[in-house]
């Protein structure tokens, strides 16, 4: 089975600039999570998705941050524009919710972005 | 004040050492307890699942949980190098499924 993909990997940007992260979640799973991830600290929940809508975005930075889940499968997260404080990795992760409220949630590698 | 504590270390160890790792914790409706392993450059993997308090064992790890004292505990027995990587702690309460983390202990097991 294939895991969470993200892509790209790593990215270089100047502040100012806009970029994009991709995720495409563990087939079959119908929540979806972007985390910011900065050096030396653990995840923090950016947004949530159960199927195409966002059911937790309180910690998104809307001035500048943006994310979308067309069709509930695979998400992109936009920063527009970028400031020397992004820079951190941006994890996604997917999960199948149950009833039981016991998902385990999937990390994908990141993607570790430089803000210049 | 931060949810979750955790001590960041580093900590390092000899091969074949017990390893103890800890998180406490502030908010009494936490009711699912997760220790996370991540290796350098990569993404957070699961290594332990406790559900309310109890201990759990699999293979090397085990998972203890004390809600009267709001403390974790993961128990690495014989570590080896293949082991040396940042754990971390998560926890979420019963409704909802927003996980908040630790910030993570940096292992190193010497071999």
């Amino acid at each position: 089975e294939a895991g969470v993909v993200q892509s790209p990997r790593y990215k270089i940007i100047e502040k100012k600039q806009p970029v994009a992260f991709w995720c495409n979640p563990i087939s079959g799973h119908n929540t979806l999570y972007w985390y910011l991830q900065n050096l030396g600290q653990g995840p923090e929940l950016l947004i949530r998705y159960e199927n195409e809508e966002a059911v937790d975005d309180s910690q998104l930075p809307k001035d500048r941050f943006s994310a979308e889940r067309l069709k509930g499968v695979d998400s992109t997260l936009k920063i527009q524009p970028a400031e020397l404080g992004d820079s951190a990795v941006y994890l996604c992760a997917s999960s199948l919710e149950s009833a039981g409220g016991s998902d385990t949630q999937y990390f994908g590698p990141g993607t570790r972005l430089t803000v210049l | 004040q931060k949810e979750v504590e955790q001590d960041p270390g580093p900590l390092s160890v000899p091969e074949g050492a017990i390893v103890s790792l800890n998180c406490t914790y502030s908010n009494s409706a936490f009711q699912y307890f997760m220790w996370y392993r991540q290796y350098s450059r990569k993404g957070p993997e699961l290594l332990m699942y406790t559900y309310s308090s109890g201990n759990k064992e699999d293979g090397r790890f085990t998972a203890q949980v004390d809600k009267s004292s709001k403390y974790i505990s993961l128990f690495i027995r014989d570590s080896q190098p293949s082991d040396s990587a940042t754990y971390l702690c998560a926890m979420r309460a019963v409704s909802g499924s927003r996980l908040t983390f630790g910030e993570g202990t940096q292992l190193t097991v010497n071999p």
